[in-house]
């Protein structure tokens, strides 16, 4: 059974850094793209990230280019958000999806729970 | 950036009756050298976390009922509820994966009338 298992949001102030996890188990973590997905309170879902395989791509939202870096260890099976600069936009509930291929262009066949950033004063 | 429609932005609908929602893409999401449109389906029910209905358009995910019922191509897409049952009550959404960024219709929120 596929199973993802995101840590580490929480409340920050604007301006400051936090760093996502997500742990994978049930499948080959290191035949297969990963992605993170947010939603704002009342909102509806935004692609944030994601990654290739092999770490060689990356792709980002114009809404947090250059603000996040997403990254994956497969030897650890893990895939993180470190995300700087954070702004009250940036509040949501952040998840962590499997992608269906090894591209950047795919779809999220699996998702897990989600861990909730929230960015206040 | 391709932007994704649906309509409409809710409806209610009986048990037993079917329940429509499509989805508009601002360019086409047909792939000509395979003839696959890159289009799924999600479904979002409250207070977890979403579930893949539909890949390609219309190529239903493993376990997924064979009431669901996804089709169009190019720019035009249907996600079909043949038989509303109570555990379908969910924010529906489409997503294409043509192109990157990925992105989302607003989505369509189904309820029991």
């Amino acid at each position: 059974e596929v199973q993802l298992v995101e840590s580490g949001g929480g409340l920050v102030r604007p301006g400051r850094s936090l760093r996502l996890s997500c742990v994978a188990s049930g499948f080959t973590f290191d035949d297969y793209a990963m992605h993170w997905v947010r939603q704002a309170p009342g909102k509806g879902l935004e692609w944030v990230s994601g990654v290739t395989w092999n770490s060689a791509t990356t792709g980002y939202a114009v809404s947090v280019r250059g603000r996040f870096t997403i990254s994956r260890d497969n030897a650890r099976n893990s895939l993180f958000l470190e995300m700087n600069n954070l702004k009250p936009e940036d509040t949501a509930l952040y998840y962590c999806t499997k992608g269906a291929t090894v591209t950047v262009s795919d779809y999220f066949d699996h998702w897990g729970q989600g861990t909730l950033v929230t960015v206040s004063s | 950036d391709v932007a994704m429609t649906q309509s409409p932005d809710s409806l209610a609908v009986s048990l037993g009756e079917r329940a429509t929602i499509n989805c508009k893409s601002s360019q086409s999401l047909l792939w000509n050298s395979n003839n696959k449109s890159y289009l799924a389906w999600y479904q979002h029910r409250p207070g977890q976390p979403p579930k893949l209905l539909i890949s390609w358009a219309s190529t239903r995910e493993s376990g997924v009922p064979d009431r669901f019922l996804g089709s169009g191509s190019g720019r035009d897409f249907t996600l079909t509820i043949s038989s509303l049952q109570a555990e379908d009550v969910a924010v529906y959404y489409c997503q294409q994966y043509y192109s990157v960024p990925r992105t989302f219709g607003q989505g369509t929120k189904v309820e029991i009338k």
